[in-house]
C-alpha cells in the first residue's frame, strides 16, 4: 500500500462547478501538507501549504485537512479552464531533523474544465 | 528571474550511452533536488544536496549520479542509461531544506 493515494481521474467537469480533489495517507507522522498543480509538459508549481488540521482558502482554492481521517482535499470554485491541469498531493513529516527528503507525493489527478 | 532551468528539455539516448542533465537555479536558494516522474508513479526521489557541498541519495538513486557545482547549478549523471531510466527528470529547488519546492520544467529523456 501507497503512504499517500490519490485518483488518477481523468476528471472532467463544466466551467463554474466546484471541484473537489482528494488524496489519503496511511502515516500519522505527516504533518506539512501541500497542493501542486502542473500543467501539460510543464514542471508542479505550488498551489497551497498548510500545516497540521483545518482549512485554508486562496480566493477560489480551499485546502482541508482531516488529519483523524488522514485525508486532505483541494476545493476550487467557480472552476476556469485555465484550472485545467494535473494536481498532485505532498506531504512530509514533522519531526524537525527530517527535511523535503521525506516529502511524498501523490500520483495525481487530471483535471479537465470543460467550457 | 527564470527561477529553475534545465537544460536539454528532450534527449533520446541508445542503451549504454551517458549524459549529463545540468539544472541552475537563480533564486539563492539553498537545497536542489532531482525527480523524476513516471506514469502511475508519482514523483520520486533521485538525489538531493541540502545544502552547497553536501549530496545524499533519495528513493531511486541506482544508476545516478550527481554533483553540486555551485550554489545555483546541481547536475544528475546517468553513466550508462538503460531503458527503464525513459522518464521526465525535474530539477528542483528550496530556500531552506524543508521549504516549499520550486521546480523547473523537466527534461524528457528516451532510451532505446
Amino acid at each position: 500500500q501507497k503512504e499517500v493515494e490519490q485518483d488518477p481521474g481523468p476528471l472532467s467537469v463544466p466551467e463554474g462547478a466546484i471541484v473537489s480533489l482528494n488524496c489519503t495517507y496511511s502515516n500519522s507522522a505527516f504533518q506539512y501538507f501541500m497542493w501542486y498543480r502542473q500543467y501539460s509538459r510543464k514542471g508542479p508549481e505550488l498551489l497551497m501549504y498548510t500545516y497540521s488540521s483545518g482549512n485554508k482558502e486562496d480566493g477560489r482554492f480551499t485546502a482541508q485537512v482531516d488529519k483523524s481521517s488522514k485525508y486532505i482535499s483541494l476545493f476550487i470554485r467557480d472552476s476556469q479552464p485555465s484550472d485545467s491541469a494535473t494536481y498532485l498531493c505532498a506531504m512530509s513529516v514533522g519531526v524537525s531533523n527530517f527535511g523535503n527528503e521525506k516529502l511524498t507525493f501523490g500520483t495525481g489527478t487530471r483535471l479537465t474544465i470543460i467550457p | 528571474n527564470a527561477g529553475v532551468t534545465q537544460t536539454p528539455k528532450f534527449q533520446v539516448l541508445k542503451t549504454g550511452q551517458s549524459m549529463t542533465l545540468q539544472c541552475a537555479q537563480d533564486m539563492n536558494h539553498n537545497s536542489m533536488y532531482w525527480y523524476r516522474q513516471d506514469p502511475g508513479m508519482g514523483l520520486r526521489l533521485i538525489y538531493y544536496s541540502a545544502s552547497e557541498g553536501t549530496t545524499d541519495k533519495g528513493e531511486v538513486p541506482n544508476g545516478y549520479n550527481v554533483s553540486r557545482l555551485n550554489k545555483r547549478e546541481f547536475s544528475l549523471r546517468l553513466e550508462s542509461a538503460a531503458p527503464s531510466q525513459t522518464s521526465v527528470y525535474f530539477c528542483a529547488s528550496s530556500e531552506a531544506f524543508r521549504s516549499p519546492l520550486h521546480f523547473g520544467n523537466g527534461t524528457r529523456l528516451t532510451v532505446t
